[in-house]
């Protein structure tokens, strides 16, 4: 069976101050591990797709990685505008879709 | 472009009543996707359409839980009859898929359904 496991659930940070998500994973011939931001009362929103270990991507103040058995979602010098809940999903070769429970992350400024 | 709509909103029902969740997808996605999300949870798979078929149901609750995408677009999923424990957020995505590749899911805002 396909798992996701996501860690921590909640993570409070100062402005300014970086961290990372994790995102552990079992599946059955991994197609591609997908990160999304959710905010209160929206749907989830589109950050990043990773395929191969190894793989890096980068958007603003977030850089995802990914290896084998997990992947990160590092942010860098936090602002408030990137509290949200970080979700991570995993879609197998047989076209079924995961979804961890998510990181909720606080930015005090 | 426009994104996934999803209709309504917002739906409060007392239990045993049905109740149903429209969905557009963007324009030109084969792939349509319906998630339950309960609070502190994230998303999990009802139903997966590819263009008509619906090719994974494994986790729709049949004895209730019904959907249909009519001529590839649109889509319906209704709940007859609702239970307390339905209450939650309906999430539709839609995705363009290619054989042997794996698009990204834009998802709607969500139907948040109250069951009293």
């Amino acid at each position: 069976e396909d798992q996701v496991t996501q860690s921590p659930e909640a993570l409070r940070l100062q402005e300014g101050e970086s961290s990372s998500l994790n995102c552990s994973y079992t599946v059955s011939g991994l197609r591609g591990l997908f990160w999304y931001r959710q905010d209160p009362g929206k749907g989830p929103e589109f950050l990043f797709t990773l395929y191969s270990a190894g793989e890096e991507k980068e958007k603003e103040r977030l850089k995802a990685t990914l290896t084998k058995k997990e992947s990160f979602l590092h942010i860098t010098a936090p602002k408030p505008e990137d509290s949200a809940t970080y979700l991570c999903a995993v879609n197998t070769n047989a076209g079924k879709s995961t979804f961890g429970d998510g990181t909720t992350l606080t930015v005090k400024p | 472009e426009a994104g996934v709509v999803q209709s309504p909103r917002y739906k409060i029902i007392e239990k045993k009543q049905p109740v149903a969740f429209w969905c557009n997808p963007i324009s030109g996605h084969n792939t349509l996707y319906w998630y339950r999300q309960n609070l502190g949870q994230g998303p999990e798979l009802l139903i997966r359409y590819e263009n008509e078929e619906a090719v994974d149901d494994s986790q729709l609750p049949k004895d209730r839980f019904s959907a249909e995408r009519l001529k590839g677009v649109d889509s319906t999923l209704k709940i007859q009859p609702a239970e307390l424990g339905d209450s939650a957020v309906y999430l539709c995505a839609s995705s363009l898929d290619r054989p042997g590749t794996t698009d990204t899911q834009y998802f709607g805002p969500g139907t948040r359904l109250t069951v009293l």
